[in-house]
């Protein structure tokens, strides 16, 4: 079946430093790849997607790139700031499906 | 737009006692969706509803739970005869099409706790 593996956090940075959060994918069709963010005391929301192989997501600086080759959809950021403090959880849904299937969710803070 | 509400926040109940959920989606919204969230996992969907009509349910989704969405609009969750690994956050969603097309609205969620 479909499923999502994330890098295990706790993640902890300093401000204005670099973030990768992998995530890698098992897909029997051709998915579409989101990250969702929750901020503390708020629900899940949509922080970015991509539908198709080498589509590139970008929202409030972050960005990932759909890898089909490597199964892969990394959320990379250049310079992290203290309001990026969340949890990120990276997801799929195959074509046509309705379900959303969600990695563990790795834990982001940034320190000033 | 004022998000999508749950009620209660928490719940605690003992070991064999029904709990009923409560979801308010996104006023134009047609599609909602529950999702279960346990400690240190990501949500695992449990079941949606297109208006009315609930279109998919998970294997997750036991005979003791039932969801309903009468009139399209707001939504409940039943849980019968709680058993302590029903202990978890249900999280409500809503959208305007599939997740391909529009991201899913979150609620803040109701945490279940079984005693």
């Amino acid at each position: 079946g479909n499923s999502v593996t994330q890098m295990e956090g706790p993640v902890t940075l300093s401000e204005e430093a670099f973030l990768t959060i992998n995530c890698t994918y098992t897909a029997t069709g051709y998915p579409s790849l989101f990250w969702y963010v929750q901020y503390p005391g708020e629900g899940l929301q949509l922080l970015l997607k991509a539908t198709k192989a080498d589509d590139k997501g970008s929202n409030k600086g972050f960005e990932a790139t759909y890898r089909k080759e490597t199964t892969s959809f990394h959320l990379e950021k250049g310079s992290v700031q203290v309001s990026d403090s969340a949890v990120y959880f990276c997801a799929l849904s195959d074509d046509g499906s309705e379900k959303l299937v969600f990695g563990k969710g790795t834990k982001l803070t940034v320190n000033p | 737009d004022t998000g999508v509400s749950q009620d209660p926040r928490h719940k605690i109940t003992k070991r064999g006692q029904n709990v009923t959920f409560r979801c308010d989606p996104i006023s134009e919204h047609n599609r909602l969706y529950w999702y279960r969230q346990t400690l240190g996992q990501g949500p695992e969907f449990l079941t949606y509803f297109q208006n009315e009509a609930q279109l998919e349910k998970s294997r997750l989704l036991s005979d003791r739970f039932s969801a309903e969405r009468p009139k399209g609009s707001f939504s409940t969750l039943e849980i019968q005869r709680t058993e302590q690994g029903d202990s978890a956050m249900y999280l409500c969603a809503s959208s305007y099409g599939t997740p391909h097309l529009s991201p899913l609205h979150f609620g803040n969620g109701t945490r279940l706790t079984v005693t």
